[in-house]
């Protein structure tokens, strides 16, 4: 079955940029989304179409998506934005939503 | 502003079926922009598609669940519903509905999940299965 592979974790300093990687078969055939999760908190959709921002998502989030590779990036990055991140694209192949594991991002 | 609003038992027994549902306010559900989707999360996991159905009643299902599921639309109550029959503890998780955009372009539509993403979420509401 189609798989997206995020790392476990990733470590910013305040004030610097993050990068996430989310790793899948030909994922830039495929558009991809990204989600920021809060503890206790649903789900916010931060980045669609690869690079996309929805309303109200504040410009230092950015994504691209090539080859077999999607990469949310956090220019910037505050303390406010530690939190859970997940990748998300469709899989055509076995017709389905996939999401990958989660990256938790700290800010330290 | 559009809301979404989960419902249902927090409590289900081995082997029962879970309902839940979804109620759209703030916008119909009746539009042809968007579907709407079940997601869980189990407790220290990651996001799992469980489903999404497009007002017209035509659904798509994660094929690890497909034969326990079922998801279902009421337009004139403006809300859509989750089945999960023969559950199980590992069904127990924080159950989420979504909108989810839909682009259509002519007569071909994108699937689920795969252009606009899942831009509103409700709150989630806790499914535990035990006895």
């Amino acid at each position: 079955s189609y798989e997206l592979t995020q790392p476990p974790s990733v470590s910013v300093s305040p004030g610097q940029t993050a990068n996430i990687t989310c790793s899948g078969d030909k994922l830039g055939d495929k558009y991809a989304c990204w989600y920021q999760q809060k503890p206790g908190q649903s789900p916010v959709l931060v980045i669609y179409q690869d690079s996309m921002r929805p309303s109200g998502i504040p410009e230092r989030f950015s994504g691209s998506n090539s080859g077999n590779t999607a990469t949310l990036t956090i220019s910037g990055t505050q303390a406010m934005d530690e939190a859970d991140y997940y990748c998300q694209a469709w899989d055509s192949r076995t017709a389905r939503v996939v999401f990958g594991g989660g990256t938790k991002l700290t800010v330290l | 502003q559009l809301q979404l609003q989960e419902s249902g038992p927090g409590l289900v027994k081995p082997s029962e079926t879970l309902s839940l549902t979804c109620t759209v306010s703030g916008g119909s559900i009746s539009s042809s922009s968007y579907y709407w989707g079940w997601i869980r999360q189990p407790p220290g996991k990651g996001l799992e598609w469980i489903g999404s159905i497009y007002y017209s009643g035509t659904t798509y299902y994660n094929p690890s669940l497909k034969s326990r599921v079922t998801i279902s639309v009421d337009t004139s109550k403006n809300h859509f519903s989750l089945k999960v029959t023969s559950v199980t503890a590992a069904d127990t998780a924080v159950y989420y509905c979504a909108r989810d955009g839909r682009y259509c372009s002519g007569t071909s539509c994108y699937m689920p999940g795969s252009y606009y993403g899942m831009d509103v979420w409700g709150q989630g509401t806790t499914v535990t299965v035990s006895s």
